[in-house]
């Protein structure tokens, strides 16, 4: 079966770093996408991760363990315009996409 | 460079009515094509996908359908609504093949069934 799980809501503070974890059983894996979604909006892509390790963008990094069915996205700096949802999918060995549920990110001032 | 469109952005139905839900894609050539459903504070959910014309791909049974009836067109559409079927409705665009093909989204429809 296809599961993925991440934490629902998270709270941090403007400035902060915050790690948002996702844990990952599919039948197949041909990589693993975090995208960012504000609330009424569409999804936009933020990172992708086929291979373990690290892979920083500026302020986001996304880190991956294939062995563990592991992946985290890590936000540095953060704003207030970073509260939003952040969904982890992972492409299977055809051409579908599973999503999370998302986790729900609020920045404080 | 691609872009996709959908229409309406949003939309309200009764119970019972049909629906018709257009999404097209501009600037790529044979892409793979996805509806989701996302309903409020949810996941989104794999309603169908395609992978060329004509070649529909059904994950969730229920009362919707699909069609491709041209390369870079896809249709969602039901005969008679539910009120389950109120939520976010995404198209979605990928490349077939090589490395970092990403999902793309459209803008959404946002349905509402009374």
């Amino acid at each position: 079966g296809q599961n993925i799980d991440q934490p629902t809501e998270m709270t941090a503070t403007e400035g902060a770093i915050v790690q948002i974890n996702c844990t990952y059983q599919t039948s197949g894996f041909n990589g693993l996408f975090w995208y960012q979604q504000h609330a009424g909006e569409a999804p936009t892509f933020l990172s992708y991760n086929v291979l373990d390790g690290l892979e920083e963008k500026g302020r986001f990094s996304s880190f991956l363990s294939r062995s563990k069915g592991y992946s985290y996205l890590l936000l540095k700096e953060l704003q207030m315009k970073d509260s939003a949802s952040y969904l982890c999918a992972v492409r299977d060995l055809g051409q579908n996409f599973v999503f999370g549920p998302g986790t729900r990110l609020s920045v404080l001032p | 460079s691609q872009t996709i469109h959908q229409w309406p952005a949003t939309l309200v139905q009764p119970v019972g009515s049909p629906l018709s839900l257009e999404c097209t894609v501009e600037g790529t050539s044979n892409p793979n094509l996805y509806w989701y459903r996302q309903a409020a504070g949810r996941g989104l959910q794999l309603l169908f996908y395609s992978v060329g014309i004509g070649q529909i791909s059904s994950e969730v049974p229920q009362n919707l359908s699909a069609s491709r009836p041209q390369d870079r067109q896809f249709i969602l559409s039901s005969k008679k609504l539910l009120l389950s079927d109120s939520g976010f409705y995404l198209c979605a665009w990928s490349v077939g093949a090589g490395l970092y093909n990403e999902q793309f989204f459209g803008p959404g429809t946002r349905l509402t069934v009374l």
